[in-house]
């Protein structure tokens, strides 16, 4: 079937530790975008990209960095810099000149 | 960036009755699009809107494009327990060279059987 798949759906990690979180889509969207949410907030966009090998940053970037070197795949590392990483991660395809966005069931990272 | 503000923040409701939440913006959008999320889930797409003035059914979910281009509104019938859930909307602006969205922050909807 075709999707965005997330993995792993609960990551837990210590404080000072960097954390990657997978995103992978077999939609053949060329446009990929990792958002962030809080408890009882919107969604933030932390990373877009719009090609392979190429990258633009969102709203919220900062302790945070994306590689896209394959078309289907679009990982997010949560780095030691990033202040509050507690958060719910979503992530969103959709195809180039598209205006609909669909989503990943997510991944819940904890850092202890 | 660009703002929405969505309305109500939170609704509890009895089974049956109709619901509506809306969203309103100083910037014009080119695309409105109404989204559900279960908790610990991705937002699942409900709606999409193109067009000023476009009224648009899913079931027992209707949405409409508002004409300034800067709102909209999500209504639900008939409300049922699986209703519940959290519902965004999106709007993407005119020339928005990602295709970035930008969205309100929810409709908490809870529904009493």
């Amino acid at each position: 079937d075709g999707g965005i798949t997330q993995s792993p759906k609960y990551l837990f990690r210590k404080e000072g530790q960097n954390v990657t979180l997978s995103c992978e889509q077999n939609l053949n969207h060329d446009a990929m975008y990792w958002y962030r949410q809080d408890p009882g907030q919107g969604l933030r966009l932390i990373y877009y990209s719009q090609i392979v090998n190429d990258f633009q940053k969102g709203d919220i970037a900062e302790g945070y960095s994306v590689s896209r070197e394959k078309k289907e795949s679009f990982p997010l590392t949560v780095t030691s810099a990033q202040k509050n990483p507690t958060a719910f991660y979503l992530c969103a395809s959709s195809p180039i000149g598209g205006n609909e966005q669909f989503f990943g069931p997510g991944t819940r990272l904890t850092v202890l | 960036g660009q703002q929405l503000n969505q309305s109500p923040q939170s609704m509890f409701i009895q089974e049956g009755e109709d619901v509506s939440m809306n969203c309103t913006s100083s910037s014009i959008f080119n695309t409105w699009l109404w989204y559900k999320q279960d908790p610990g889930e991705g937002p699942v797409l409900l709606i999409a809107l193109y067009k000023a003035g476009e009224l648009t059914s899913n079931g027992r979910l209707t949405a409409q494009f508002g004409i300034t281009r800067k709102d909209s509104f999500l209504n639900i019938s008939a409300s049922i327990p699986s209703d519940v859930g959290i519902y965004f909307c999106a709007g993407q602006i005119l020339n928005n060279a990602g295709n970035m969205l930008t969205f309100g922050g929810g409709t908490r909807l809870m529904v009493k059987p």
